[in-house]
């Protein structure tokens, strides 16, 4: 069972900067896995950041970027807001049976 | 970016089937895949499957194979996932999501407001 791995929690000042990563069981992260980041707020649908790497959609705030990092991908979030408190997550593509596997969640505070 | 709106809030009973709607604002496209995720309470998410609206492709997450079926109505651009033999453990907020894709672009763009499913005696 192919498992994506993620940060359980992380903590960042206002105006920081912080990199969450996501990380593949069966190897290095590349751009065949096509990665995709959420973020969610208590009680609200997961909202799209970033697709394939580092393609930000258009509602997506400048500070957040995507890249991929050390053979993971990774969310980098330069210049923290109180309001990026929130759970992210990253979705990557595996083809064959199972094709698309959530990481478990990275609960971002602000402190 | 497609609009998606999803049913409301359903409770079945263990062993029953449960059917969620997920409808698009607009016609989709070749290159447009909608997807099934859920989410039990204080989890993560998981991905279920999907369908492709133009290709009538599903795919379904192994583990639920058997028990999860997805179709797309094309004449009011509403996909439908239903699963069935319910557990308790099957409670979740039900997501669905879009994606557009080409040649080196798997991009999800839109997600329904979520449907809460309870399995309950």
């Amino acid at each position: 069972q192919t498992v994506v791995t993620q940060e359980p929690s992380l903590s960042v000042s206002p105006g920081g900067t912080v990199t969450l990563t996501c990380a593949s069981s069966t190897g290095a992260v590349t751009s065949g896995s096509f990665p995709n980041w959420f973020q969610q707020k208590p009680g609200q649908a997961p909202t799209p950041l970033i697709s394939d790497i580092s393609n930000r959609h258009s509602w997506t705030p400048g500070r957040f970027s995507g890249s991929l990092l050390g053979g993971k991908a990774a969310l980098t979030v330069s210049g923290v807001q109180p309001e990026d408190e929130a759970e992210y997550y990253c979705l990557l593509y595996f083809g064959g049976a199972q094709p698309w596997v959530f990481g478990g969640g990275t609960k971002l505070t602000v402190l | 970016q497609v609009q998606l709106v999803q049913s409301g809030a359903d409770m079945r009973k263990p062993g029953a089937s449960v059917k969620i709607s997920c409808r698009a604002s607009r016609d989709t496209f070749a290159g447009y895949f909608i997807h099934w995720a859920r989410q039990a309470p204080g989890q993560g998410l998981e991905w279920i499957g999907g369908v492709g609206p133009m290709s009538g492709e599903t795919r379904s997450a192994p583990k639920l194979q058997g028990r999860v079926t997805m179709t797309w109505d094309p004449s009011i651009n509403t996909a439908y996932m239903e699963l069935s033999r319910l557990t308790s453990d099957d409670t979740a907020v039900y997501y669905c999501a879009g994606e557009t894709f080409r040649t080196n672009v798997k991009c999800f763009d839109s997600w329904g407001q979520g449907t809460l499913v309870t399995v309950s005696s």
